[in-house]
């Protein structure tokens, strides 16, 4: 079945500092793949996304590439700000798997000062 | 601003005694799901509307039910909620054609 594994968190970052959060997946076909964010306290909210092979979502300074050669989609920014302290969760929508979401188990990123 | 609403936030119920949650959109999506997302967790989906077929997942329990009167609103019943089913309950919806999925803000729901 479909499956996304990410990094285990928590991650802790200085301000201006270069993110990176890991994820791959398995799945059969060719699935569509996202990263969403959650705030404390609230839903999530779709950050960005790739529905094919060497796609590139980007948004607010976050970008992550589809690379099917190695199943991974990894989020990067390159100079993390307070306000970017959440928690991240990639997830995949299978190509045969109607409309379910599979989501990580999500990394929380906390930036200091 | 179209957008997705849940009622209440906060819901507190009693073990056993039966509760609704609530979920409405002004987006006209075709596709309204619930999420059940424990501490820590990542978000499980217990089950989805396409306009009006209901499509549960395998592992969903019986305990849980969803209704969904119109295109606008979607329920989530527990009809004898346990300490297990604390947890926050996402609602979210989609187009058929387009796989973004927008999500509420979750309903937190706790079991005394």
């Amino acid at each position: 079945g479909n499956s996304v594994t990410q990094m285990e968190g928590p991650v802790t970052l200085s301000e201006e500092a270069f993110l990176t959060i890991n994820c791959t997946y398995t799945a059969t076909g060719y699935p569509s793949l996202f990263w969403y964010v959650q705030y404390p306290g609230e839903g999530l909210q779709l950050l960005l996304k790739a529905t094919k092979a060497d796609d590139k979502g980007s948004n607010k300074g976050f970008e992550a590439t589809y690379r099917k050669e190695t199943t991974s989609f990894h989020l990067e920014k390159g100079s993390v700000q307070v306000s970017d302290s959440a928690v991240y969760f990639c997830a995949l929508m299978g190509s045969n798997s109607g409309y379910a979401l599979n989501f990580g188990k999500g990394t929380s990123l906390l930036v200091t000062p | 601003d179209a957008m997705v609403i849940q009622n209440p936030r906060y819901q507190v119920t009693q073990f056993g005694k039966p509760v609704t949650l609530s979920c409405s959109q002004t987006l006209n999506h075709n596709v309204m799901y619930w999420y059940q997302q424990k501490s820590s967790q990542a978000p499980k989906l217990l089950f989805h509307y396409y306009d009006k077929d209901f499509n549960n997942e395998a592992d969903t329990p019986d305990n849980f039910q969803s209704r969904r009167p119109n295109t606008s609103f979607c329920f989530l019943d527990i009809r004898s909620p346990g300490l297990g089913d604390a947890a926050m309950y996402l609602c979210a919806t989609s187009r058929v054609d387009i796989y973004e999925q927008y999500f509420g803000p979750g309903t937190r729901l706790t079991v005394t």
